[in-house]
């Protein structure tokens, strides 16, 4: 089955320590991107990437890092985790940036206390 | 800045009735806009696009959208609303001729009653 898979779906943690949620799509799409889901603002995108080892800020990258060392795999790492990083998380996927619709993973839920 | 507008935190229609959900978008050159629903503890999913051609795209589950230029509008509609249909929905838009970077509405809460 074609999909966008995320992990972990449901996360609490503390400030301060690092964490990595993983994101890997099977449909050999080129373009991967994550972004934040929080109350009133829609979603806004974090980091995206066009191709292997070409990432690219998005819209509120502050506090994150991303890698895209292999084509199906785009975790997103934060180092030092703050309680403003509450929030949902999406992982997306699509053939290419131009056009395309984007395949959109579960989701993972984020609280940093 | 580019971006996209959704007037109505909230839409409420009955079953049977016709749905239309807004969306206006800024205008800058030739947008390429999407509609995206999401349902209670799932992802977004595609329901249709506009890149060019036709002004009324067609899409999942019955979903229309009429792509109006002089009113920079891309409004969802549905001539008769399923309780199913209760959910978030999505507009967004990309650049005119790069959609790496995706901008998002802030969503819009569809609720179809019996």
């Amino acid at each position: 089955e074609a999909q966008v898979t995320q992990n972990p779906r449901y996360l609490i943690t503390v400030t301060g320590k690092k964490l990595t949620v993983t994101c890997s799509q099977n449909m050999n799409h080129e373009y991967m991107s994550w972004y934040r889901q929080d109350p009133g603002l829609g979603l806004r995108q974090i980091y995206y990437s066009m191709n292997v080892e070409v990432t690219d800020k998005g819209d509120v990258p502050e506090g994150y890092k991303v890698s895209r060392k292999e084509k199906r795999n785009f975790p997103l790492i934060l180092e030092s985790p703050s309680p403003n990083q509450t929030s949902l998380y999406f992982c997306a996927s699509s053939p290419s940036g131009f056009g395309y619709e984007q395949f959109f993973g579960p989701g993972t839920r984020l609280t940093v206390l | 800045a580019q971006s996209v507008a959704q007037p109505e935190d909230q839409v409420k229609v009955a079953e049977g009735n016709p749905l239309t959900v807004k969306c206006t978008y800024s205008v800058s050159g030739n947008p390429y806009l999407f509609w995206y629903v999401q349902y209670p503890n799932r992802g977004l999913q595609f329901l249709l696009k506009y890149i060019t051609g036709d002004n009324l795209v067609k899409g999942s589950y019955g979903f229309e959208a009429e792509f109006n230029k002089s009113q920079t509008s891309f409004h969802l509609k549905k001539p008769s609303a399923l309780v199913s249909d209760s959910a978030l929905y999505f507009c967004a838009r990309g650049k005119s001729y790069n959609t790496d970077k995706l901008i998002f509405g802030t969503g819009t809460r569809l609720q179809v009653f019996p």
